[in-house]
């Protein structure tokens, strides 16, 4: 069974600087999708940035960026210029594209994020 | 506006007692999901559902039941066998191939 990990508990970093949050999951398959998730205080999750693992280009999403490291099965998210608004629990998820297994994703612990003005 | 309705927001329930939380999406979306949420252990799949009248057990089943009566409809009742169902109940639904989920705003179980 694929696992996900997050082992950074907590993370906390200056308004307008960059951090970086990491996640490695455990997998035999060579075709996936991973996928970072926001849960702000409000608790309902929202899709922050996705990565299909047969791309080799990391994924974007203006000041959201991967850093996709197949080989070394590392996908880390780095936030620049932080904002206020970026605080929240922050996942990791992974989905197998083998077609039993690709209707669910496995998420990771989570990282709290907070951003200190 | 489309989207993922959950209720109750938050439920308190008596030891051995049955409770059921409603899940409703309008998004015409063929899979739906059950997710608990535990501080520390990120999001664990209870049930999920591909299509209607058909679901599948997750990784934490024991102790709930699903049914999927209706497109748009996806239940989870918490039946009195589940050890410590207090906790974080989230619904999700996605179009196959799933390329993202959806949540609902999430259900808050308290056992008194």
């Amino acid at each position: 069974a694929q696992t996900v990990t997050q082992s950074q508990p907590e993370m906390s970093v200056q308004e307008a600087e960059t951090v970086t949050l990491s996640c490695t999951y455990d997998t035999s398959e060579s075709d996936y999708y991973l996928f970072w998730y926001k849960q702000p205080p409000s608790r309902q999750m929202i899709l922050v940035i996705r990565q299909e693992a047969y791309k080799q280009q990391n994924a974007t999403e203006n000041r959201f960026s991967v850093n996709f490291q197949k080989a070394a099965k590392s996908f880390s998210l780095k936030i620049s210029d932080s904002q206020l608004g970026d605080a929240a629990m922050y996942f990791c998820a992974y989905r197998s594209a083998i077609l039993q297994g690709a209707q669910k994703l496995v998420f990771g612990q989570g990282t709290r994020l907070t951003i200190n003005p | 506006d489309g989207g993922i309705t959950q209720s109750p927001k938050y439920l308190f329930r008596k030891e051995g007692q049955n409770v059921t939380l409603s899940c409703e999406q309008n998004l015409n979306h063929d899979a739906m999901y059950w997710y608990r949420q535990d501080p520390g252990q990120g999001l664990r799949l209870i049930y999920y559902s591909q299509i209607v009248n058909d679901f599948q057990k997750g990784d934490i089943a024991e102790g709930y039941s699903v049914s999927r009566e209706k497109k748009e409809s996806f239940p989870l009742t918490v039946t009195s066998a589940q050890k410590n169902p207090t906790a974080f109940y989230l619904c999700a639904s996605s179009i196959p191939p799933l390329r993202e989920l959806f949540f609902g705003e999430g259900s808050r179980l308290t056992v008194l």
